[in-house]
């Protein structure tokens, strides 16, 4: 099975800064990994998805790589603002060339951008 | 667009009751919804998925007795957890695509069980 790590469990920068995160698999290569944010006692939202044939993907202020070769997702956002806090995951399909949906999630980073 | 509710947002019960979560995708069709199940500090566990007019898969290690999972029509999904005890105390998550192939999941706002 896949195991999933995010670099850290928390990761404190002021606003301004650019937040970067890191996922991390072990197993298979992934056809695509997504990235969604969570905040406190809610679901998670989707970001981004980013395929295996793509570099980098950027959705505004939003940047994720994919690096087969490392297996490492980075996630960035740029200006962070204090409204960016929340905990960030990626997820995986549950096996190579799945495109049945079965996700799986890391333990994700929380993100606490101060002023 | 891509609205997924859940009903009820939180719910106590005691020991030994059933307690039935709803999992409604709002504003489009889901042929396939999942389950999740996320303890305190600790990532999104898959429980199951549930397939519309089928039953559901589930996956290593959980028992499809004790979650049952009902997906009657394509924008609706139950999870039941019968016989609730307090170590299934925790925040149950439901997602839905709107395509067969599931690569864009929407979640649900999730329900808060705790078991007295």
């Amino acid at each position: 099975s896949q195991k999933i790590e995010q670099n850290s469990e928390a990761l404190n920068i002021q606003e301004g800064k650019t937040a970067t995160l890191t996922c991390n698999y072990t197993n298979y290569s992934p056809a695509y990994l997504q990235w969604y944010r969570q905040d406190p006692g809610r679901g998670p939202v989707f970001l981004l998805l980013i395929r295996e044939n793509e570099k980098e993907k950027r959705k505004e202020r939003l940047k994720v790589t994919f690096d087969t070769t490392l297996k490492q997702s980075l996630f960035h956002i740029t200006a962070s603002q204090p409204a960016d806090s929340a905990t960030y995951l990626c997820a995986l399909p549950s096996q190579r060339g799945s495109t049945l949906g079965r996700l799986y999630f890391g333990r994700g980073t929380q993100l606490t951008v101060w002023p | 667009g891509a609205v997924v509710s859940q009903h009820p947002s939180r719910v106590i019960c005691k020991s030994g009751t059933s307690v039935k979560i709803e999992c409604r995708s709002l504003d489009f069709q889901a042929t396939t919804m999942f389950w999740y199940r996320q303890f305190p500090k600790q990532s999104l566990m898959l429980m199951a998925t549930s397939n519309e007019g089928s039953k559901a898969t589930y996956e290593q290690g959980v028992e499809k007795d004790k979650f049952l999972i009902n997906h009657a029509s394509l924008t609706l999904s139950t999870l039941t957890v019968t016989s609730a005890h307090p170590e299934d105390s925790s925040f149950y998550i439901c997602s839905a695509s709107p395509s067969p192939g599931g690569n864009e999941q929407f979640f649900g706002p999730g329900t808060r069980l705790t078991v007295l």
